[in-house]
């Protein structure tokens, strides 16, 4: 079946742009995570919804960060004013509300 | 202090060695315990759940000692297809039950 999708897979921006990056999480899941990939480290936690409730946001590293999952499925992270230091892969995750959550390919942003 | 502390490597090691990877936890909080692959470019895949009494899935055996806060991965008759990242991962199942990832070992087999 079909696994956690992502778009785009890989997005340049100029520093001070604002981005969107969408994820497609397995249908039914009812969690849904973000991460932050920087390069040579390990994927760091976002934030979570559960349906269309976001429950966490701790992992959020600034206001310019804000994340939506209006119905419950897909989900948008958003990035304003983009900086250079926001350059890293972003990684969606869902789960069906156990322990294994399934990663998506990832988003690619550079900040340039 | 990281929630995650891993030796990120790089291990190169011949074709058919045994390797071992070791992390720690600082969170004596942390339930549940994994070991993820992530490939170059690809996203983390789950390798192993890591239990108490210790795990066994073909060439891979995990270790989990609580007291110590101390996981460890085995890999036997490494393979050149075993050549990726490895990523100690720990939840805490409390709250967002998000994981925390170490920063990968990485490991690369060599002919």
């Amino acid at each position: 079946g079909a696994g956690v999708s992502q778009s785009p897979r890989y997005k340049v921006a100029k520093r001070g742009q604002d981005v969107a990056l969408r994820c497609d999480p397995i249908s039914g899941h009812v969690s849904l995570f973000w991460y932050q990939q920087a390069l040579g480290q390990g994927p760091e936690f976002l934030t979570y919804f559960q349906n269309e409730a976001q429950l966490d946001k701790s992992g959020l590293p600034s206001d310019r960060f804000f994340a939506e999952r209006p119905e419950g499925s897909v989900s948008t992270l958003k990035i304003q004013r983009t900086q250079k230091e926001d350059s890293a892969v972003y990684l969606c995750a869902s789960s069906s509300g156990g322990e294994r959550q399934y990663f998506g390919p990832g988003t690619r942003l550079t900040v340039t | 202090r990281k929630e995650v502390e891993q030796d990120p490597g790089p291990f190169n090691v011949p074709e058919g060695a045994t390797v071992a990877f070791n992390c720690t936890y600082s969170n004596s909080a942390s339930q549940s315990f994994f070991w993820y692959r992530q490939d170059c470019r690809k996203e983390p895949k789950l390798l192993m759940s890591v239990y108490s009494s210790g795990n066994e899935d073909g060439r891979f055996t995990a270790q989990l000692n609580r007291a110590s806060q101390y996981i460890s991965l085995l890999i036997r008759d490494s393979k050149l297809s075993d050549s990726a990242t490895y990523l100690c991962v720990v939840n805490r199942k409390t709250g967002a039950n998000n994981l925390f990832f170490g920063t990968g070992t990485r490991l690369t087999v060599i002919p």
